[in-house]
């Protein structure tokens, strides 16, 4: 059964940085584009970014209200993809959601990032 | 950029109605697009894929239509377990993008 789940939400200041981890099981982790979501309280979903698989060069992209402060990246030896968020704003306060593949098929439950002061 | 226009953003159905949504791209996307339901508190669902193909065990009342910029999810007899928000998501260009949503309550 393919599973995702997502850790290392909390409560950070303005400013503050915070690395999510997304762990995939019941599959080839290193054979899937990994894709990373968000949806603020009340709001709907948007894209944050992904990476592509190793055999597509590992390249990521990132939504333009992101770009330069987050940053994707991947073990699959440990089938764990990584959202490092930096200079937080409140703006980014949201639920976080990992996805698997380019056509996102599987998701996680989603974890809580809140960013306030 | 890309953008996916859905309509409406939010619709009153009853139990057994036909209900069809709509997303419509700025761009064509060929069938690089996805539907997925969102109930509160809860994960996206996938229920469709490639525009037209159900993922698998999905019910059969959902379905999907449309290529390039015109793309359609139809619930053909609405269920109580329906009553959700509804999101296309497109895949085809570096950026992914979704839909507004809409939202499904009961009339």
């Amino acid at each position: 059964e393919v599973q995702m789940e997502e850790s290392g939400g909390g409560l950070v200041q303005p400013g503050g940085s915070l690395r999510l981890s997304c762990t995939g099981s019941g599959f080839t982790f290193g054979d899937y584009a990994m894709n990373w979501f968000r949806q603020a309280p009340g709001k709907g979903l948007e894209w944050v970014g992904f990476i592509r698989r190793k055999a597509y060069g590992g390249t990521t992209e990132y939504a333009a209200s992101v770009r330069g402060r987050f940053s994707v990246s991947r073990d699959d030896s440990a089938t764990i993809a990584h959202l490092q968020m930096n200079s937080l704003k409140t703006e980014d306060t949201a639920v976080y959601y990992c996805a698997r593949d380019e056509a996102p098929d599987y998701w996680g439950q989603g974890v809580l990032v809140t960013v306030s002061s | 950029d890309m953008q996916m226009t859905q309509s409406p953003s939010s619709l009153s159905a009853s139990v057994g109605d036909r209900v069809t949504i709509t997303c419509r791209a700025s761009q064509d996307i060929r069938n690089d697009l996805g539907w997925y339901q969102q109930k509160p508190g809860k994960a996206p669902k996938r229920l469709i894929y490639g525009a037209s193909t159900l993922q698998g065990g999905v019910p059969s009342r959902f379905s999907g239509s449309g290529y390039g910029t015109e793309f359609t999810l139809t619930i053909s007899s609405l269920q109580p377990e329906d009553f959700a928000t509804y999101y296309c998501l497109q895949h085809n260009a570096y950026v992914l993008t979704f839909g507004g949503g809409t939202k499904v309550e009961i009339k």
